[in-house]
């Protein structure tokens, strides 16, 4: 079963633009992390924000986490078409001997230029 | 670049073979993870490996079975291939196991056809 859902599923943009991801789970957490996929090859890590954070920023991207509604959100500003791309959440849950991350369905950006 | 490797890139076998699919975890990295990725969909957690000891699992069949090494590479085992087994596999490499607090690095991952 999935542990995050992105929301949306897909999401096209002009360059420049900003593109905005969602990101439920369910159970508690760790930390939350950010993944990036281009076109069926490894997954890149972009991000991690733990519990205790609210948000954090790296470069371009910038992401918020809320422990009480079971959501973070991903930001990317001034998007380029570079970032085209699959995003994907991804939580390890705190269930006691579980240590799998989780990933959610992902959001299929596209940026056009 | 992540450091991970994973070979082959792409594979193909016909339904009932078994395959071996391989992956360098990053320098000094101890935890392995593996992950089936159907097309359009997220990766699906396999198992993860921790100092050459399963040490939690997905829900997968048995016919899935990993080994870890000394130098903390990785082997995942498919038996008796079925057609829906086809999917990039993933594998990721981190420093730790405890609570997921570190970062995973994944490899290119291995792309399986089952014919």
């Amino acid at each position: 079963s999935q542990q995050g859902e992105e929301d949306p599923q897909a999401l096209s943009i002009q360059e420049g633009e900003n593109a905005t991801m969602n990101c439920s789970y369910k159970t508690s957490i760790n930390n939350l992390q950010w993944y990036r996929q281009n076109s069926g090859r490894g997954l890149v890590h972009l991000i991690l924000i733990r519990s205790n954070e609210r948000e954090k920023h790296s470069g371009r991207l910038r992401v918020t986490l809320d422990t009480s509604k079971k959501s973070s959100s991903l930001l990317i500003t001034a998007s380029r078409a570079a970032d085209t791309a699959s995003y994907f959440c991804a939580t390890p849950p705190t269930t006691s001997g579980t240590y799998k991350y989780i990933f959610g369905t992902g959001t299929r950006l596209k940026v056009l230029a | 670049e992540t450091g991970v490797t994973q070979s082959p890139t792409h594979l193909i076998k016909t339904r009932g073979q078994q395959v071996t699919l391989r992956c360098s975890s990053q320098s000094g990295h101890n935890t392995v993870s593996w992950y089936q990725q159907a097309l359009g969909q997220g990766p699906q957690f396999i198992f993860q490996y921790y100092r050459e000891e399963e040490n939690g699992r997905g829900n997968f069949p048995p016919r899935f079975s990993g080994l870890q090494f000394p130098n903390y590479s990785s082997e995942l085992n498919v038996n008796a291939l079925e057609l829906d087994d086809s999917a990039l596999y993933l594998c990721a490499s981190s420093l730790s196991n405890i609570g997921g607090r570190n970062e995973q690095y994944f490899g290119p991952g291995t792309r399986l056809t089952v014919t």
